[in-house]
């Protein structure tokens, strides 16, 4: 089967620096996504990985290997905002969207 | 504001009742979306329409019943719903095709309660 895996919870505090880690084991990959979901809110597009390496998008970093199934999430300079769900996702190679449970992200002062 | 619009936010809805769920999108998206949120699981995907045609159901009881009647509204019909059914239904749309199917735009959703 496909399965995506994230951890469920992770603290950090304002203004350090968080790792979201996420696993993926899916027939095939067109690409990673990561969505950012804050309590009662729509979950927004946050990045967009398909080949490997790093893409740097502000504050925000995703990484990806592929031959490792293997993706990451950094945020630097926490901020209190940063308190939300995060979503890893893969497209298989139907181009079906493969979802992980998400993070919940708390941020402490 | 995000662009995809849901009502109502919030739904409390006995067995046996008959209610709708509405989605709106004013982004010129061609592709949407019905997904299933529960807590501490991941998205499920219910329905897909592209080009107002479905073009996915993921074994979706029938007491769930999707409606396109145009490119930028969708509905779901409920109907003698179960309390396993409790969860919030979020509505997304895209591109159907090109670059732009990569990113879906998530409305806030519409928070399902079954007593």
């Amino acid at each position: 089967g496909q399965n995506i895996d994230q951890p469920t919870e992770m603290t950090a505090t304002e203004g350090a620096i968080v790792q979201i880690n996420c696993t993926y084991q899916t027939s095939g990959f067109n690409g990673l996504f990561w969505y950012q979901q804050h309590a009662g809110e729509a979950p927004t597009f946050l990045s967009y990985n398909v080949l490997d390496g790093l893409e740097e998008k502000g504050r925000f970093s995703s990484f990806l290997s592929r031959s490792k199934g293997y993706s990451y999430l950094l945020l630097k300079e926490l901020q209190m905002k940063d308190s939300a769900s995060y979503l890893c996702a893969v497209k298989d190679s139907n181009y079906q969207l493969i979802w992980g449970a998400g993070t919940k992200l708390i941020i402490k002062p | 504001e995000t662009g995809v619009t849901q009502t109502p936010r919030h739904l409390v809805m006995g067995m046996t009742n008959k209610k709708s769920l509405k989605c709106e999108q004013h982004l010129g998206h061609n592709a949407m979306y019905w997904y299933k949120q529960s807590a501490k699981k991941p998205l499920e995907l219910m329905f897909v329409y592209s080009l107002e045609e479905r073009v996915e159901n993921n074994s979706v009881p029938s007491r769930f019943s999707p409606e396109c009647p145009n490119s930028s509204h969708l509905f779901l019909h409920l109907h003698t719903l179960q309390p396993e059914d409790s969860a919030l239904y979020l509505c997304a749309s895209s591109q159907a095709s090109g670059i732009g199917a990569n990113v879906l735009t998530f409305g806030a959703g519409s928070r399902l309660t079954v007593l």
